[in-house]
């Protein structure tokens, strides 16, 4: 199946610094990824769909001047914490839209830990 | 109400056993459903998809009631490879959102 990738794959950072992940699709092109977090026993909550070439759309209560979205290319968005806190640690997995022959799949990227102390 | 409910066990099952999960959605405009397999911190993997007409795959059976807005996963069979957490979900009618239950852990013991 189709292979979506992220970088990396955990990160540890300070207080009030920023911090970029990077969500690839490998094998086809995504005009459409999606942002979500999953705290601790909780479900993933979807945070923002990323579109190529247009802003990204926020759902309810996410701050888009906090998590800023680049979606460049048609198999790279980025997702930028900035100025994390404690709170914002969490695990951030993107997903990209297949719309292949068979259908469209979403299909998820490994995830990423963030950790802020 | 949260718009995907699931029970979130966990189930402790011997292996062989068979075992059902359910699901209920509260939005009647979901269009698409399916069932994901999370295991311990990774991201989830598509299980199968579930149709109006029910579907099976090899040991998993999925069935969706759309007039309770219920969906259900059975596992016949049970190995210890399938110990993990199952995610209901559900994408509503002309949007791209999936939307994640909290998932129904399960642990499957020798």
């Amino acid at each position: 199946g189709a292979v979506v990738s992220q970088h990396p794959s955990w990160v540890i950072c300070k207080s009030g610094t920023s911090v970029k992940i990077e969500c690839r699709s490998l094998d086809f092109q995504a005009t459409t990824m999606f942002w979500y977090r999953q705290f601790p026993k909780q479900s993933l909550m979807l945070m923002a769909t990323s579109n190529e070439g247009s802003k990204a759309t926020y759902e309810q209560g996410v701050e888009k001047d906090k998590f800023l979205i680049n979606h460049a290319s048609l198999t790279l968005s980025t997702l930028t914490v900035t100025s994390a806190h404690p709170e914002d640690s969490s695990f951030y997995i993107c997903s990209a839209r297949d719309m292949g022959l068979v259908g469209e799949t979403q299909y998820f990227g490994p995830g990423t830990r963030l950790l802020v102390l | 109400r949260k718009e995907v409910e699931q029970d979130p066990g966990p189930f402790n099952v011997p292996e062989g056993a068979t075992v059902a999960f359910n699901c209920t959605y509260s939005n009647s405009a979901s269009q698409s459903f399916f069932w994901y397999r999370q295991d311990c911190r990774k991201e989830p993997k598509l299980l199968m998809s579930v149709y109006s007409s029910g579907n099976e795959d090899g040991r998993f059976t999925a069935q969706l009631n759309r007039a309770s807005q219920y969906i259900s996963l059975l596992i016949r069979d049970s190995k210890l490879s399938d110990s993990a957490t199952y995610l209901c979900v559900v994408n509503w009618l002309r949007t791209d959102k999936l939307i994640f239950g909290t998932g129904t852990r399960l642990q499957v013991f020798p």
